[in-house]
């Protein structure tokens, strides 16, 4: 199995431009989300899903699109990217039996906006 | 105040030594309680989940105290390979299964030879 795949693993955008980042799991987990991690601060809850076609906001959700049209994957959208977006990003997943408490962690995208 | 605060550390500690982190809780009604794992440019990794009786898995034990608010990790004789970035996870109490997690922003952990 290969768990949780993120994709890219490092990237660097100008100012406005949007991009989207992948996410695909291949363990049927119903449950899957999107962090940001920052020096001091911790992983912060950006967007997750419970199911397929059902998405919500996390603590820091401003600046960022989600959607789950499949049980597998759950890309996440900057629309137009700014500094403060400068961050590593995990995508997560876990199953309806641990809720989203063991979550399987993508590897991480590294993301610098200019 | 956050709501969940773990000292930062680095704690360098040599082979072989006990070392201790805590983490305390802003909310009251948080219902449960975990120790991830990070090492260096990696993703968190589950360590533990902490009970509140206090549990154990090898040379490491966990404990929660609900009436201070705060969980503890203890790693007894330390290996090299404990060197990570261990982050503290608490779950709050909600209407639904999928509760909000709140991480802290860890703690850094060195062993050395």
């Amino acid at each position: 199995n290969a768990g949780v795949t993120q994709t890219p693993k490092f990237q660097v955008l100008k100012t406005g431009q949007s991009m989207t980042l992948q996410c695909a799991q291949d363990m049927n987990h119903e449950y899957m989300s999107w962090y940001r991690q920052d020096p001091g601060m911790g992983l912060r809850l950006i967007h997750y899903s419970v199911g397929a076609g059902i998405t919500d906001q996390g603590e820091v959700p401003n600046g960022y699109n989600v959607s789950r049209s499949t049980t597998e994957d759950f890309p996440l959208r900057l629309l137009s990217a700014a500094p403060s977006q400068t961050s590593v990003y995990f995508c997560a997943s876990s199953s309806k039996g641990w809720a989203n408490e063991k979550l399987f962690f993508g590897s991480g995208t590294q993301l610098s906006v200019l | 105040r956050k709501e969940v605060e773990q000292d930062p550390g680095p704690f360098n500690v040599p082979e072989g030594a006990t070392v201790a982190f805590n983490c305390t809780y802003s909310n009251s009604a948080s219902q449960s309680f975990f120790w991830y794992r990070q090492d260096c440019r990696k993703e968190p990794k589950l360590l533990m989940s902490v009970y509140s009786s206090g549990n154990e898995d090898g040379r490491f034990t966990a404990q929660l105290n609900r009436a201070s608010q705060y969980i503890s990790l203890l790693i007894r004789d330390s290996k090299l390979s404990d060197s990570a970035t261990y982050l503290c996870v608490v779950k709050a109490a909600g209407g639904t299964s999928y509760g909000k997690l709140t991480f802290g922003q860890g703690t850094i952990l060195t062993v050395h030879p």
